[in-house]
């Protein structure tokens, strides 16, 4: 049982550099999502989508971009990254949309800009 | 916006002991999960709870929907049981700040 897979796990990039975040589910999930969690805090939404080619802004979008072109898969995107991009990345899905169904989480994935 | 507050933010248990987390929603919602974080930082689901009480070993979950409250009972604690625990209102997308809860042997 895969579940959701995240990669990579650690990462560290120079300020300005871009990278991708990659998050694929082998449920068929509908609903996928990213959030980050800085030290001492909760997770924040930064991207979801309630399916293929569905994408929407969550609560901190800015400076991500995020698609949706399979159902299993939602990248996310840093362009030009910064330091207050520093966090841990979680993704999660759930079966179905917006409103309902439990939440699964991967693993998480450390970043480091320096 | 919607608040979700948790109490208490940290707890120290002495293993063996029992331990109440609540959840508190500012928002009519029609589901909330609960969820343990542990020292590695997995995210482990506990309840999907909408409404009502589950219980799993020595975890039990109950929502008052209608009072905009959920609460986590945690029996004869574990150290493993260590880590910060969270309640998440997924209609809202928004996440508690957690409470932390150490186990002590």
């Amino acid at each position: 049982n895969a579940g959701v897979t995240q990669t990579p796990k650690f990462q560290v990039l120079k300020t300005g550099q871009s990278m991708t975040l990659q998050c694929a589910q082998d449920m068929n999930h509908e609903y996928m999502s990213w959030y980050r969690q800085d030290p001492g805090m909760g997770l924040r939404l930064i991207h979801y989508s309630v399916g293929a080619g569905i994408t929407d802004q969550g609560e901190v979008p800015n400076g991500y971009n995020v698609s949706r072109s399979t159902t299993e898969d939602f990248p996310l995107r840093l362009l030009s990254a910064a330091p207050s991009q520093t966090s841990v990345y979680f993704c999660a899905s759930s079966r179905t949309g917006l409103r309902t169904g439990e939440l699964f989480f991967g693993e998480g994935s450390r970043l480091t800009v320096l | 916006g919607i608040q979700v507050e948790q109490s208490p933010p940290d707890l120290i248990l002495q293993e063996g002991a029992n331990s109440t987390l609540r959840c508190n929603f500012s928002d009519s919602v029609n589901n909330l999960q609960w969820f343990h974080q542990n020292p590695w930082g997995q995210l482990i689901n506990l309840f999907y709870i909408p409404s009502g009480t589950k219980q799993n070993g020595r975890l039990s979950a109950t929502t008052v929907a209608t009072e905009r409250y959920s609460l986590l009972y945690i029996s004869s604690s574990q150290t493993t049981d260590s880590g910060v625990y969270f309640c998440a209102l997924k209609n809202k997308l928004i996440f508690g700040t957690g409470t932390l809860l150490a186990v002590q042997p």
